[in-house]
C-alpha cells in the first residue's frame, strides 16, 4: 500500500522569490514519484518524475525535486517564482498499476 | 498530435438522469483511468482499465459504470445512484497496464458536471 501527504494546502510567495512545496510518501517499496500542475479548469500537466535514476530531478518551467529515501520525501522547488506559476500542484507516487494523488497545494504568487 | 480528448467540457444533469462522459485517446496507451476531483480532496480514482474488455473498481466506484470495448475509448456513465455527482472529472491514460503507471499518466482537459 502507498499513501502521500502534501504538507501545505496553500503556499503564497512573492514574484521572484523561491517556492517550496513539500511532499512525503509512504510505500512498502521505492515507488516512482511525480509532480503535476493544474491550472483552473484544466487537466493535469506533468512537471517532473523520479524513476530511480538521479535523485535530483529537473522538470519543466524551472522546477526541480529531490528524492530523499531516508526522509521518504520528494519536495518540489523553484528558485524564482513567476506569476504564471500560480496553480495547484499534486504529488503522486505510483506502483505498477496506478498513481495515488495528494490533496494538492495551491500556489498564489504576489506581484 | 496525440492526446486525450474529453467531451463535453461542461455537462448539466437533472436529478434522476444518467449521463455519459466521453474519453478518447490516440496515444496507443493500454491503460485508462477515471478520476473525480472535488475542492480540497485531490483526485479520487473511480475506475481503471488495464486492457480492452477489462476494468476494475477504484476507491469510489459506487454510482458509476464504465466500458472498455475499444482501446481508444473509456466512457464513464454517472448513474442516478450517484447522490452527489457535481464535480470535475478527469480521464487519464498510461502506456501499459502492468508497470506502465511508473511512466506516469497523460490527462485529458476534464469535464465539469453539474446537477441542476
Amino acid at each position: 500500500a502507498q499513501s502521500v501527504t502534501q504538507l501545505d494546502s496553500h503556499v503564497s510567495v512573492s514574484e521572484g522569490t523561491p517556492v517550496l512545496l513539500r511532499c512525503n510518501y509512504s510505500s512498502s517499496y521505492s515507488p516512482s514519484l511525480f509532480w503535476y500542475v493544474q491550472h483552473p479548469n484544466k487537466g493535469l500537466q506533468l512537471l517532473l518524475k523520479y524513476t530511480s535514476a538521479a535523485t535530483l530531478v529537473k522538470g519543466i518551467n524551472g522546477f526541480e525535486a529531490e528524492f530523499k529515501k531516508s526522509e521518504t520525501s520528494f519536495h518540489l522547488t523553484k528558485p524564482s517564482a513567476h506569476m504564471s506559476d500560480a496553480a495547484e500542484y499534486f504529488c503522486a507516487p505510483s506502483n505498477d498499476y496506478k498513481l495515488s494523488f495528494g490533496a494538492g497545494t495551491t500556489v498564489t504568487v504576489r506581484a | 498530435d496525440g492526446g486525450i480528448t474529453q467531451s463535453p467540457k461542461y455537462l448539466f444533469r437533472k436529478e434522476g438522469q444518467n449521463v455519459t462522459l466521453s474519453c478518447e485517446q490516440n496515444l496507443n496507451h493500454d491503460a485508462m483511468y477515471w478520476y473525480r476531483q472535488d475542492p480540497g480532496q485531490g483526485l479520487r480514482l473511480i475506475y481503471y482499465s488495464q486492457i480492452v474488455n477489462d476494468f476494475q473498481k477504484g476507491d469510489i466506484a459506487e454510482g458509476y459504470s464504465v466500458s472498455r470495448e475499444k482501446k481508444e475509448s473509456f466512457p464513464l456513465t454517472v448513474t442516478s445512484a450517484q447522490k452527489n455527482p457535481t464535480a470535475f472529472y478527469l480521464c487519464a491514460s498510461s502506456i501499459t497496464g502492468t508497470g506502465g503507471a511508473r511512466y506516469g499518466y497523460t490527462f485529458g482537459s476534464g469535464t465539469r458536471l453539474t446537477v441542476v
